[in-house]
């Protein structure tokens, strides 16, 4: 299973753009790259998947460079509901993968 | 997205009994569901991997005959913790796994063994 690693906290303020960097260098050629949020005392939300080059959604982009060996999430104009804690996971077909140590985001008015 | 849901939400009992968490996928098929447990300040630690119709492959560490689960349709998944004890206190968290291999997460349960 490849290894995530992640910023253990970062601090933003409200309408700035944020970008969280993950780093997954034993990936795996089927592994797919997958970024969560999770709020205190609830299950982790999908935010988005991607396999390489640039996914885009009505919520975030995820940066894939061609080595895919780390992975940007990047959050546009950032809110304080947007403070929360990040995960990306790296998973294959059988999807099954192991959650890092998540980023917690800190976004301040 | 697709919709994960856990019953229940929370559950309190006493030490010695057993309790059932059910993790239902509401708009899609699963083969596969996952369990992880979570405690306090901690990131999510994958228990098992349930597949239906067949045995679940348990995490090392994790003992299968005190944390049950059984897959009986492609829209359920149930983990039972036997003999709980406090412990075992911890929020359960349940995925499915769709079509394209992606998981979603159920909203977690809390149990709190006294």
């Amino acid at each position: 299973l490849a290894k995530t690693t992640q910023p253990i906290s970062m601090d933003s303020y409200e309408g700035q753009e944020v970008n969280i960097t993950c780093s997954h260098n034993n990936i795996a050629t089927n592994d797919y790259i997958t970024w969560y949020q999770q709020f205190p005392s609830q299950g982790p939300r999908f935010i988005i998947q991607g396999y390489k080059t640039k996914v885009t959604n009505e919520v975030a982009s995820l940066f894939i460079p061609a080595d895919r060996k780390s992975s940007t999430l990047s959050l546009p104009r950032v809110s304080l509901s947007d403070t929360a804690v990040y995960y990306c996971l790296v998973g294959d077909n059988a999807g099954k993968s192991t959650f890092g140590d998540g980023t917690t985001l800190t976004v301040k008015p | 997205g697709a919709v994960v849901s856990q019953h229940p939400s929370r559950v309190i009992c006493k030490s010695g009994t057993s309790v059932k968490i059910e993790c239902r996928s509401l708009d899609f098929q699963a083969t596969t569901m996952f369990w992880y447990r979570q405690f306090p300040k901690q990131s999510l630690m994958l228990m098992a991997t349930s597949n239906e119709g067949s045995k679940a492959t348990y995490e090392q560490g994790v003992e299968k005959d005190k944390f049950l689960i059984n897959h009986a349709s492609l829209t359920l998944s149930t983990l039972t913790v036997t003999s709980a004890h406090p412990e075992d206190s911890s929020f359960y968290i349940c995925s499915a796994r769709d079509q394209f291999d992606t998981q979603y997460f159920g909203p977690g349960t809390r149990l709190t063994v006294l």
